[in-house]
């Protein structure tokens, strides 16, 4: 089965830029996962999807951040205006809903860099 | 509150000996523990997962074990080979949904 797909691999803008991150997840995954992962740290959950639907939040900086999973399915992350301190990957992962497993699927990620 | 760290930052080994790492969890509500992979410029990849009502589980050179009596986590790799360099990050599953990641242990094989 194809993985996780995202794109672009990497993108390096200017503070103040504006930038989108793609995902596909798997098919047939119902959760959506995008993570931040500063280099060095454990990645961190920015928003979570079940189908189109959000589930968490509660750590995506809204007032910069916006994120949309249009007919559950792909799933873009936006970053406007972007500031030095979101340079990090950015992962995305999914995950079926079926019962008795906990594993998520990770992409292999965008490298962003702010300068 | 929900936070999962581990003990130490980084690890060396000598290849074919034993690894092993640790993880400490705070959050009650956590119904999985699972044990990541990642490889330089990777995503991470999935070990092993563990269910909140076990206390030990093996997979293929690997075991981790939860003692849930001081909420700590490990993840045993027998056979240390060099393959196994990578960075390895525990995850608790909290309520059945949300992935919440420590912030790795750095595991490095000598020969």
């Amino acid at each position: 089965e194809a993985g996780v797909a995202q794109s672009p691999r990497y993108k390096i803008i200017e503070k103040r830029q504006s930038v989108a991150f793609w995902c596909n997840p798997i098919s047939g995954h119902a959760t959506l996962y995008w993570y931040q992962q500063i280099l060095g740290q454990g990645p961190k959950l920015l928003i979570q999807f079940q189908n189109n639907g959000v589930v968490d939040d509660s750590q995506l900086p809204k007032d910069r951040f916006s994120a949309e999973r249009l007919k559950g399915v792909d799933s873009t992350l936006k970053i406007q205006p972007a500031k030095l301190e979101d340079s990090a990957v950015y992962l995305c992962a999914s995950r079926p809903l079926r019962q008795g497993r906990a594993e998520a699927f990770f992409g292999q990620g965008t490298r962003l860099t702010v300068v | 509150g929900e936070s999962v760290g581990l003990h130490l930052p980084t690890l060396s080994v000598q290849e074919g000996d034993n690894s092993i790492i640790n993880c400490a969890y705070s959050n009650s509500a956590s119904d999985y523990f699972i044990w990541y992979k990642q490889e330089s410029g990777k995503g991470p990849q999935f070990i092993i997962d563990i269910r909140s009502n076990m206390d030990k589980r093996q997979g293929q050179r690997v075991t981790v074990l939860l003692n849930k009596t001081v909420k700590h986590l490990s993840l045993q790799i027998a056979a240390t080979q060099p393959g196994d360099s990578a960075v390895y990050f525990c995850a608790e599953r909290v309520r059945a949904q949300k992935l919440v990641f420590g912030q790795g242990t750095r595991l490095t094989i000598n020969p």
